[in-house]
C-alpha cells in the first residue's frame, strides 16, 4: 500500500468546514483513497473512499486531485463530535485483508 | 440499523488464564475481521473470515490465539494462557463485501487487561 502523509494536528471552529489534507504521491493506478476516523476510546469509523472522482456522502466530501497525488477530506459543518483522529489510507479496493493506519491527523473542533 | 457489537467491553484477567472475546457483525455482512490496537498504536490485523472460505490467519501473533466464526454470524476470538503483552483493545469489523474490501465497519472493541 502507498504511504500517506498527513499533518499531525489541526483545529477547526465549530460550524466551519474542516479541510483535512493527505499526500499520497506514490499512489498506484489501482489504489483507492480511504478515510477513517477514530474518536477517543471508540473503534475506527469508515467515512468515505474514492478512486479519482470526487465523492460525497452524508458524512463528508472527498476531493482527489487530478494527478491523484493528494486528496482532501471535507467535513462541511464541523461539530464538537467530529473531534477525532482522521486517517487517510491508500490501498487496493479488494484483496488486502488489513487496514494500515498511519499516524493520522488529530482534528480538534473548538466551540 | 444495528452496528457491530462486541462483548465484553472490558475484560481484566490474570496472566495465564484463557479469555474469549465475542463479535456480532452487522447482519448480512459476509466478511469479518479481528484487529488488535495497543495504546497509542495503529491497527494490527489478526484474522479475516469470508463466508465459508478458510480464514486468513496470517496476522495471529502466536498459536495461543485462535478464532472461529459460525457461517456469517458470530465470531469468537480466544486467547489461551494470556500474557501481559496481550493487553490491548481487540476490535472486530465487518464488511458487506468480501475479498478484503476496504470499507469496514468496526465495533466498539474489547479492552483486555492482563495483570
Amino acid at each position: 500500500d502507498a504511504k500517506t502523509t498527513q499533518p499531525t494536528s489541526m483545529d477547526c471552529a465549530e460550524g466551519r468546514a474542516a479541510n483535512l489534507p493527505c499526500n499520497h504521491s506514490t499512489i498506484s493506478g489501482n489504489e483507492y483513497v480511504y478515510w477513517y476516523r477514530q474518536i477517543h476510546s471508540q473503534g475506527p469509523q469508515y467515512i468515505i473512499h474514492g478512486l479519482k472522482n470526487n465523492e460525497t456522502n452524508e458524512m463528508a466530501s472527498l476531493i482527489i486531485t487530478e494527478d491523484r497525488k493528494s486528496s482532501t477530506l471535507i467535513l462541511p459543518h464541523a461539530t464538537l463530535r467530529d473531534t477525532a483522529v482522521y486517517y487517510c489510507i491508500v490501498r487496493v479496493l479488494t484483496g488486502a485483508n488489513n487496514l494500515f493506519f498511519g499516524t493520522g491527523t488529530r482534528l480538534t473542533v473548538i466551540p | 440499523g444495528a452496528g457491530v457489537s462486541q462483548s465484553p467491553s472490558n475484560k481484566v484477567t490474570e496472566k495465564g488464564k484463557d479469555v474469549e472475546l465475542r463479535c456480532d457483525p452487522i447482519s448480512g455482512h459476509t466478511a469479518l475481521y479481528w484487529y488488535r490496537q495497543r495504546l497509542g498504536q495503529g491497527l494490527e490485523f489478526l484474522i479475516y473470515f469470508q463466508g465459508n472460505s478458510a480464514p486468513d490467519k496470517s496476522g495471529l501473533p502466536s498459536d495461543r490465539f485462535s478464532a472461529e466464526r459460525t457461517g456469517e454470524s458470530v465470531s469468537t476470538l480466544t486467547i489461551q494462557r494470556t500474557q501481559q503483552e496481550d493487553s490491548a483493545v481487540y476490535l472486530c469489523a465487518s464488511s458487506p463485501h468480501g475479498g478484503g474490501y476496504g470499507e469496514q465497519y468496526f465495533g466498539p472493541g474489547t479492552r483486555l487487561t492482563v495483570t
